[in-house]
């Protein structure tokens, strides 16, 4: 089965600072793709940045890139210049098995940035 | 243009009642999916739709649950006499099949509270 785990419920960073979200997956399909959404309090998922399995770099986004390690099934997402508008909930998600597309995601890590 | 909409943004059941709830994805968009988002969770696929066609609903909990879109745009989440663990923030996305990673863009989610 596929699933995606996010061990970090909390984490504190101090503004300007970097913060590393930590993210690893478990899936038997050879081709996949991984995604990280930030949800603000509004509640809408925003899309920050895609990795898929067969790219051979690492995905960057502006402030955000994204530590993918294959070999060890994770998919670390960095947060470069942390700005108090980056507090909010990031979920890590997979694209599932089969031809639905359907994400799986963790259970979120709830980021705050300090002033 | 006009992202994903969802109606009601808040809705309030007494247990047993029954509730619909509104998605209208991004135009064109040929592919919506819906998910369930418990508190402090993220959130889980119920179903997907490519154009009017219901390809998976295999995240459906139970027969309560029904989902449609008719003419392959709005779609209707359904519940049929709604119980308390349907409590829940309930996320509708859309995709085009242009995107070779299938970027899914979200809704700010209908919460649902059954009393």
């Amino acid at each position: 089965a596929q699933k995606i785990t996010q061990t970090q419920p909390g984490m504190f960073v101090q503004e300007k600072e970097a913060v590393t979200l930590d993210c690893t997956y478990d899936t038997s399909d050879p081709s996949y793709g991984l995604f990280w959404y930030k949800q603000p309090s509004s509640g809408e998922m925003i899309f920050l940045i895609y990795q898929g399995s067969y790219d051979q770099q690492n995905a960057t986004e502006g402030r955000y890139s994204l530590n993918f390690q294959k070999a060890r099934k994770s998919a670390n997402l960095v947060i470069s210049a942390s700005q108090l508008g980056d507090s909010a909930m990031y979920f890590c998600a997979m694209r599932g098995k089969g031809s639905s597309y359907k994400l799986i995601f963790g259970s979120g890590t709830r980021l705050l940035v300090r002033p | 243009g006009a992202g994903v909409s969802q109606s009601p943004r808040y809705k309030v059941a007494k247990r047993g009642q029954d509730v619909a709830l509104r998605c209208d994805p991004i135009s064109g968009h040929v592919s919506l999916f819906w998910y369930q988002q418990a508190l402090g969770q993220g959130p889980e696929f119920l179903t997907y739709f490519q154009n009017e066609a219901q390809l998976d609903k295999s995240g459906l909990p139970s027969d309560r649950f029904f989902a449609e879109r008719p003419e392959g745009s709005v779609s209707t989440l359904k519940i049929q006499r709604t119980q308390q663990e349907d409590s829940a923030v309930y996320l509708c996305a859309s995709s085009s099949e242009t995107g070779s990673y299938n970027e899914q863009f979200f809704g700010p989610g209908t919460r649902l509270t059954v009393l």
